[in-house]
């Protein structure tokens, strides 16, 4: 069965210190993965993709994605927190053959100044 | 340019009442999608419309659930006879084409409390 798994429900980090939001898949077929993110009281928000091609993906604000095939995972990443990344990180995985999003639980991420 | 938007925003209605959710996907989107986002949880795919093609309608969890598009364009989300348990944040999100790999652009969603 196709799943996403976000196994953390909460992190926290110091403001200015590198942060990994993870996220593993399982998936038949060559995975699309997706970052997005919720700001309290704000709607998703895409961050960035995975499609094919260079393993590190450069999305919006300063962050990052690392797709590792042997590991399945997909961590999003970030040099350094900025207290207005607090918010819900949601990863997702959609197959080459089926339009539908298969969602992580998601993870909020605290920084802390 | 504009965005996704929603309306209500906030809709608080009695059991058994019915509710309409509508949504304005961003001009051009051919494909549109209802979640619903319970409290702490991940979103729940509902239907899904690509263009004039019949929906996919595999997530609505009940009869009571229905959706239309119109003109390929607005959707509205029906849900009759309200429960408790239909509480929940209803987000709508669209999309170009029918590619796997596009982004999907998202609503602010509605939040449904069912009393």
């Amino acid at each position: 069965a196709q799943s996403v798994a976000q196994p953390e429900d909460q992190v926290n980090v110091a403001e200015g210190n590198p942060l990994t939001v993870k996220c593993t898949y399982s998936v038949s077929g060559n995975p699309y993965l997706f970052w997005y993110v919720q700001y309290p009281n704000r709607g998703l928000q895409f961050l960035l993709k995975y499609i094919t091609g260079d393993n590190l993906v450069k999305g919006s604000y300063g962050f990052e994605a690392e797709f590792n095939k042997s590991q399945t995972s997909f961590h999003l990443k970030k040099p350094s927190a900025l207290v207005s990344d607090s918010a819900l990180y949601f990863c997702a995985v959609r197959d080459n053959s089926n339009y539908q999003l298969i969602w992580g639980a998601g993870t909020k991420l605290i920084i802390k100044p | 340019g504009a965005g996704v938007s929603q309306s209500p925003s906030n809709k608080v209605t009695e059991k058994g009442k019915d509710v309409e959710l509508r949504c304005d996907p961003i001009s051009g989107h051919t494909a549109l999608y209802w979640y619903r986002q319970s409290l702490g949880q991940g979103l729940e795919f509902l239907i899904y419309f690509q263009g004039n093609s019949a929906p996919d309608k595999s997530g609505l969890p009940s009869d009571r659930f229905s959706a239309e598009r119109t003109g390929g364009s607005v959707s509205t989300l029906t849900i009759q006879r309200t429960q408790q348990e239909d509480s929940a944040v209803y987000l709508c999100a669209s999309g170009e084409g029918q590619s796997p790999y596009n982004e999907q652009f998202f609503g602010p969603g509605t939040r449904l409390t069912v009393l």
